[in-house]
């Protein structure tokens, strides 16, 4: 089993819709929680964090619940430039900090 | 911001050959470097680790000896992917931690092996 799970998608959503990303992990270990963004060919970059208490940034927002161990991100009214894979990443504080990257969910927001 | 500078951005080697990949922290002192690596349609997949002036710590089967990761200084990590194959082809992406920002990441390279 695959230590972070996402449906790989694609989503394929009209500009203006409101879409919703799942995101499971596997290791109660983990202690810090991400969502990144991937366009194609190019590295990753940082979205937002992810808190227990929810957080919001503009049209997303973000939800943590460790007891199921499941991440969500909602992005609201969908531009045309939110079209990229969206990566749930979460972050072991071990000694080496690790990343783990889940293996993205394609979102694609057409006209 | 921090910024990571990776290079060489893509690169074409015959098989058998090697090839150097260079990731420099910019703005900052990167304590710990991280390599990934990326195939088409997958994510990012966690390669080895590497802390300024110490061995890096590789994840269960990469060959070490076969992607050779150098940190030897704060600000530069070097990954070499030795006698390539064509089954090396990738996109490869560093990324650095040692500031307020988290980490960072390289701009990627693309690997491929004819």
């Amino acid at each position: 089993r695959k230590e972070v799970e996402q449906d790989p998608g694609p989503f394929n959503v009209p500009e203006g819709a409101t879409v919703a990303f799942n995101c499971t992990y596997s290791n109660s270990a983990s202690q810090s929680f991400f969502w990144y963004r991937q366009d194609c060919r190019k590295e990753p970059k940082l979205l937002m964090s992810v808190y227990s208490s929810g957080n919001e940034d503009g049209r997303f927002t973000a939800q943590l619940n460790r007891a199921s161990q499941y991440i969500s991100l909602l992005i609201r009214d969908s531009k045309l430039s939110d079209s990229a894979t969206y990566l749930c990443v979460v972050n072991r504080q071990n000694s080496s900090y690790k990343l783990i990257f889940g293996s993205g969910t394609r979102l694609l927001v057409r006209p | 911001g921090a910024v990571v500078s990776q290079h060489p951005s893509w690169v074409i080697c015959k098989s058998g050959t090697s090839v150097k990949i260079e990731c420099r922290s910019l703005d900052f002192q990167a304590t710990t470097m991280f390599w990934y690596r990326q195939f088409p349609k997958q994510s990012l997949m966690l390669m080895a680790t590497s802390n300024e002036g110490s061995k890096a710590t590789y994840e269960q089967g990469v060959e070490k000896d076969k992607f050779l990761i150098n940190h030897a200084s704060l600000t530069l990590s070097t990954l070499t992917v030795t006698s390539a194959h064509p089954e090396d082809s990738s996109f490869y992406i560093c990324s650095a931690s040692g500031t307020a920002y988290g980490y960072t990441f390289g701009s990627g390279t693309r690997l491929t092996v004819v």
